[in-house]
């Protein structure tokens, strides 16, 4: 079954990091563009970052260098790693795979992982 | 940055065809797709590359992109129809969503 996991959400304050994980099932990380989503309380989706499947790597401005995306392809796993958080990255993230070229849309997605920023 | 606009929020009467537009700068040399999302829950594709369904989408759903608007018509809406649905595209290696459309079937 085609399937990804999210893991790793969280209080924590502001400042603070957290590393989300989101495992997959199904099929291979690496072969596909893995992106990043997420939705604060109550708004709309937000894209944050995105995987190529040849390695690069592309965030939006608002989380641009501080969050990291990355994969571990003996774990098929994807991560992302969130520094200097603040409180308007309180939201529920999602991981999501997008087939090897742009316009594919985002078929699979995972329930979504807790972040919340708050002192 | 790039941008999508969408309409906050669409009614529609149950059998009737609803159409939600989503409008960008020259958005008819992108792609666009379409999830829903109710609440609770993660989204769902059910248009992208503009007009295709993914398998398991019902035949009620199609999607069009002309000059600086894409449509999602739903056709024959029902009540589980009812749900967010946001538009998106690619510009150049980053990703927008547009901000959303809450349909309503009353």
């Amino acid at each position: 079954e085609v399937q990804l996991v999210e893991s790793g959400g969280g209080l924590v304050q502001p400042g603070g990091s957290l590393r989300l994980s989101c495992a997959a099932s199904g099929f291979t990380v690496s072969s596909n563009y893995m992106s990043w989503v997420r939705q604060a309380p109550g708004k709309g989706l937000e894209w944050v970052s995105v995987i190529y499947s040849g390695g690069s790597t592309y965030y939006a401005d608002s989380v641009k260098g501080r969050f990291t995306i990355s994969r571990d392809n003996s774990k098929n796993t994807l991560y992302l790693q969130m520094n200097s958080l603040r409180a308007e990255d309180t939201a529920v993230y999602y991981c999501a795979r997008e087939g090897g070229i742009q316009g594919n849309g985002m078929d699979v997605w995972g329930q979504g992982t807790t972040v919340t920023v708050s002192s | 940055s790039y941008d999508l606009s969408q309409p906050p929020s669409v009614s529609v009467s149950p059998g009737q065809t609803a159409s939600i537009t989503c409008s960008g700068d020259k958005l008819e040399d992108k792609f666009v797709c379409w999830y829903q999302q109710k609440p609770g829950q993660s989204p769902i594709l059910v248009i992208y590359q503009d007009t295709k369904r993914p398998s398991g989408i019902p035949e009620r759903f199609s999607g069009s992109n002309s000059g600086i608007t894409a449509t999602l018509t739903i056709s024959e809406t029902q009540a589980l129809d009812e749900a967010d649905y946001y538009c998106q595209a690619w510009d150049r290696s980053t990703v927008t969503f547009g901000g959303g459309t809450k349909l309503t079937v009353l």
